[in-house]
């Protein structure tokens, strides 16, 4: 039963276009979204996350909006550099934040910027 | 330099024999992880650990062992492993209500 999905495996884009990574998750009781990238070789790193109660947190390049009817977040990369192409995790968890439930992740999404 | 350690970072073992993944992070948190990482599955919990002495099952425990008798180690044990264990392991670990912080990994195969 996955509970957080990425239902695209691969997503290629144009350096300086907009990426878009898209998660949807199943468990109404996630208060808590965090991106990890991950590049080969490497462990996963936190790139952004998102509470609830927001429906949109800004990190520079990166956003992350919130839409909890549709129970859907996606991530936003503007503009696209060579250097974000890597595996993009979502993450959620429950109750209580990153530090007291499990992080339940998604299948993640490879993406690839091309100069 | 704050860091997660993990040793080995790859092993190649056989069904049965005994294995232990070490786990250490010097930023002194709290809570430790263990997660495994296969194609098309993301990464998916094995166990955690709140502090010292408090452990829990994650979404996927069968078949490994932790402990945590300090604070900054936090082994992964898998007292018989086999075939279905040969992952890409992370050990990540956080202070309290802080995104977590994941070591390199360890690729193990079971043959």
């Amino acid at each position: 039963d996955q509970q957080v999905k990425q239902n695209s495996p691969s997503l290629s884009v144009q350096e300086g276009r907009i990426s878009i990574l898209n998660c949807d998750y199943t468990n109404s009781m996630f208060d808590y979204f965090l991106w990890y990238k991950k590049y080969p070789a490497e462990g996963p790193t936190f790139l952004i996350s998102i509470s609830s109660i927001k429906d949109k947190n800004e990190d520079g390049r990166f956003t992350v909006f919130l839409n909890k009817s549709a129970k859907h977040l996606s991530l936003h990369i503007v503009p696209s550099q060579p250097g974000d192409s890597a595996v993009y995790f979502c993450a959620a968890s429950g109750p209580g934040g990153t530090s007291y439930g499990k992080l339940t992740f998604g299948q993640g999404t490879i993406l690839t910027v091309h100069p | 330099e704050a860091q997660v350690t993990q040793n080995p970072r790859y092993l190649i073992t056989v069904t049965g024999k005994k294995l232990t993944v070490t786990c250490s992070q010097n930023m002194n948190h709290e809570y430790m992880s263990w997660y495994r990482q296969d194609p098309g599955l993301g990464l998916r919990q094995i166990y955690y650990s709140m502090n010292v002495e408090v452990t829990d099952k994650g979404d996927v425990p069968e078949g490994y062992k932790v402990s945590r008798k300090e604070k900054r180690n936090f082994p992964l044990i898998l007292e018989s492993p086999s075939p279905n264990q040969t992952s890409l392991y992370f050990c990540a670990s956080t202070p309290l209500n802080q995104p977590q912080h994941f070591g390199d990994g360890t690729r193990l195969s079971i043959l």
